[in-house]
């Protein structure tokens, strides 16, 4: 039973350009949720889909954008980037009909802006 | 906005004693988490807790759901050099479902 799949692993960027990352749930999952975990910090909440819609969002520009397919899988968009934005970017799913909060993250895609 | 105070930042301690973190918080949550995150690796789950006063184990690892809601502790006892890695509390409100706010880490380091 596959967990949750991030691509790509790594990934480097120029300041200014767009990034698209991608996310693959665990299976019977259908709700993803984003974070950013900058180095040596918490992971910070970006936003969560759930039936293909932005459900919840925390505190982060425009800039970042998500969409979630009818297959549950999930993209994060983030366009004109800056040097701050380089982290670790990590998905995270979850069956919302479950009782228990069975939160899976995938490994990450470790995203560096220069 | 919610805020998650996580102590210590790090701990160095031999193989086989026990280890004690706790996270605080500036408002309730009605569930508390706890991840264990290796390098180069997502957060992985140990221990949820839904209920406030709720005492949680999962082999050598117990955790607490504080009386107030805000806050939570974790026990490592008889600690192996497996245990290293950095360790997280995660807490969510009831009006936030899916959002999880989490503590800075607690850097564990095991000496054999």
């Amino acid at each position: 039973d596959a967990g949750v799949t991030q691509s790509p692993t790594h990934l480097i960027k120029t300041r200014g350009q767009q990034v698209t990352l991608r996310c693959s749930p665990k299976s019977g999952h259908d709700t993803v949720s984003w974070y950013q975990q900058a180095l040596g910090q918490g992971p910070q909440f970006i936003f969560q889909y759930y039936e293909e819609e932005e459900r919840q969002r925390g505190n982060f520009p425009d800039r970042f954008s998500g969409h979630q397919f009818p297959n549950y899988s999930s993209e994060l968009n983030v366009n004109a980037l800056l040097l701050g934005d380089s982290a670790l970017y990590l998905c995270a799913s979850t069956d919302r009909g479950s009782a228990n909060y069975g939160y899976t993250f995938g490994s990450g895609t470790r995203l560096t802006v220069v | 906005g919610q805020q998650l105070n996580q102590s210590p930042q790090s701990m160095f301690i031999q193989e086989g004693e026990d280890v004690s973190m706790n996270c605080t918080s500036s408002s309730i949550f009605n569930t508390w988490l706890w991840y264990k995150q290796d390098p180069g690796e997502g957060p992985v789950l140990l221990i949820a807790l839904y209920k406030a006063g709720e005492l949680t184990s999962n082999g050598r690892l117990t955790a607490q759901f504080g009386i107030t809601r805000k806050d939570s502790f974790l026990n490592i006892s008889a600690s192996i050099p497996s245990d290293v890695g950095i360790y997280f509390c995660a807490g969510q409100s009831l009006d936030s479902y899916g959002k999880l706010t989490f503590g800075q880490g607690t850097i564990l380091t095991v000496h054999p």
